[in-house]
């Protein structure tokens, strides 16, 4: 059985620039969240998706987003990239949601510069 | 506001001894809790969970004990190993309409041969 794959694992970006990172869910789970992990915060709520509708959002600007598909893959943008966006954005998926557990991907290690 | 929080951010044991590591919560609606270990260069990888309704439950190797009465949770580790070394994380859910999980700042693990 396929664990959760993030694509791509590693990406250097310049400031102002936006990325699109992609997320695929171990196969039957339809709930996907994303994780922004620094040294300093560690690991923070960035957003949960079930069936394509957002559920939850944390407290990050309008500049990240995401989206999931009717496959239930799942993809997150970052939009005007700042240096403190330089982080490993983890991907997680469950069956259901967190009540249930979560499975994460090895993570997108993102550099901004 | 919410959080988890860890008693000790490093803790270094010998082969074989046993280890425990601590976690304190704050949101007394918790009704779920994950371990997860995160070697370098991974994504957390789920090690046990427990729910409210129970106080103690054992997997291989380790033990997860809740104390709802004073909101702590621990995890023991028996025989620790060279392989144990790693970053450990408490998370929780408090169900509903929660869909995330919320992280501790997690603990190191070191393990001495």
């Amino acid at each position: 059985k396929a664990g959760v794959t993030q694509t791509p694992r590693y990406l250097i970006k310049t400031r102002g620039q936006q990325v699109t990172l992609s997320c695929s869910p171990i196969s039957g789970h339809r709930s996907v969240s994303w994780y922004q992990q620094t040294p300093g915060q560690g690991l923070q709520f960035l957003f949960e998706y079930f069936s394509e509708t957002q559920r939850n959002k944390g407290n990050f600007p309008g500049r990240f987003s995401g989206r999931q598909f009717s496959n239930s893959r799942s993809e997150m943008n970052v939009s005007t990239l700042e240096l403190g966006d330089s982080a490993l954005y983890l991907c997680a998926s469950s069956l259901e949601g967190a009540h249930y557990g979560y499975t994460f991907g090895s993570g997108t290690r993102l550099t901004v510069v | 506001g919410e959080s988890v929080g860890l008693h000790l951010p490093t803790l270094s044991v010998q082969e074989g001894d046993n280890s425990i590591i601590n976690c304190a919560y704050s949101n007394s609606a918790s009704d779920y809790f994950i371990w997860y270990k995160q070697e370098s260069g991974k994504g957390p990888q789920f090690i046990i969970d427990i729910r409210s309704n129970m106080d103690k439950r054992q997997g291989q190797r380790v033990t997860v004990l809740l104390n709802k009465t004073v909101k702590h949770l621990s995890l023991q580790i028996a025989a620790t190993q060279p392989g144990d070394s790693a970053v450990y994380f408490c998370a929780e859910n408090s169900g509903g309409s929660n869909y995330k999980l919320t992280f501790g700042k997690g603990t190191l693990l070191t393990v001495n041969p």
